[in-house]
C-alpha cells in the first residue's frame, strides 16, 4: 500500500463547476498537508498548505484535512480553463515530502 | 515565493554519456535541496536530499554512484547522471528549502524541471 493514495483521473468538468480532489494516507505521523499544481512539463507550484485538521480557504480554493479519517481534500470553486493542470497532494514528515500520484484536471470552456 | 531555477530545461544525450543538471536558489540561501524524478503521469519520487557541504542522502533504491549529487554552495546543487541509459529518461525536478521558513510546512520551492532524453 502506498503511503499516499490519489486518484489519477483524468477528471473533466465544465467551466464554473466545483471541483473536489482528494487524497488518503496511511501514516498518522504526517503533520503538514500540501496541494501543488503542476502544469505540463513544469515544476509543481504550491497552492495551499495546512497543519492538522480543519479548513483553509484562499480565494477559490479550500483545503480540508481530516486527520481522524486520514483524508484530505481540495475544492476549487468556479473552475476556470486556466485551472486545467495536474494537482498533487503532498505530506510532510521530517522535512521530506511524500507526493500522491496527482489528479489530471481538465476544465472545458 | 522564492525562485529556484534549473539548467538545462531539456537535454538529449547518447547512451553512455554523462549529463549534469544544475539547481540554483536565486534569492535565498538553501542549506538543503532535494532531487526528484517524475515519469510520465507518475508522481514525484524523491531521489536524494542534498545538504550543503556534506554528502547527499539517497533514498532506498537510488544508486548513488549513478546519480552524483554535489551541493558545493548555499545556492547551487548539481545532479550528474553518469553513463546514462534510455531507462534514465525522465523529468528531473529539484527543490530548495528556505531555512527562513523552516517548520511551517511550505518551505520547499521547486524548480521548473529538466527533461532528460537518453537515446
Amino acid at each position: 500500500q502506498k503511503e499516499v493514495e490519489q486518484d489519477p483521473g483524468p477528471l473533466s468538468v465544465p467551466e464554473g463547476a466545483i471541483v473536489s480532489l482528494n487524497c488518503t494516507y496511511s501514516n498518522s505521523a504526517f503533520q503538514y498537508f500540501m496541494w501543488y499544481r503542476q502544469y505540463s512539463r513544469k515544476g509543481p507550484e504550491l497552492l495551499m498548505y495546512t497543519y492538522s485538521s480543519g479548513n483553509k480557504e484562499d480565494g477559490r480554493f479550500t483545503a480540508q484535512v481530516d486527520k481522524s479519517s486520514k483524508y484530505i481534500s481540495l475544492f476549487i470553486r468556479d473552475s476556470q480553463p486556466s485551472d486545467s493542470a495536474t494537482y498533487l497532494c503532498a505530506m510532510s514528515q521530517g522535512g521530506k515530502l511524500i507526493f500522491g500520484q496527482g489528479t489530471e484536471l481538465s476544465v472545458k470552456p | 515565493g522564492a525562485v529556484v531555477s534549473q539548467h538545462p530545461s531539456w537535454v538529449i544525450c547518447k547512451s553512455g554519456t554523462s549529463v549534469k543538471i544544475e539547481c540554483r536558489s536565486l534569492d535565498f540561501q538553501a542549506t538543503t535541496m532535494f532531487w526528484y524524478r517524475q515519469f510520465p503521469k507518475q508522481s514525484l519520487m524523491l531521489m536524494a536530499t542534498s545538504n550543503e557541504g556534506s554528502k547527499a542522502t539517497y533514498e532506498q533504491g537510488v544508486e548513488k554512484d549513478k546519480f552524483l549529487i554535489n551541493h558545493a554552495s548555499l545556492t547551487l546543487s548539481t545532479l550528474t547522471v553518469t553513463s546514462a541509459h534510455p531507462e534514465d529518461s525522465s523529468f528531473y525536478i529539484c527543490s530548495a528549502r528556505d531555512p527562513g521558513l523552516a517548520g511551517v510546512g511550505n518551505e520547499q520551492f521547486f524548480g521548473p524541471g529538466t527533461r532528460l532524453t537518453v537515446l
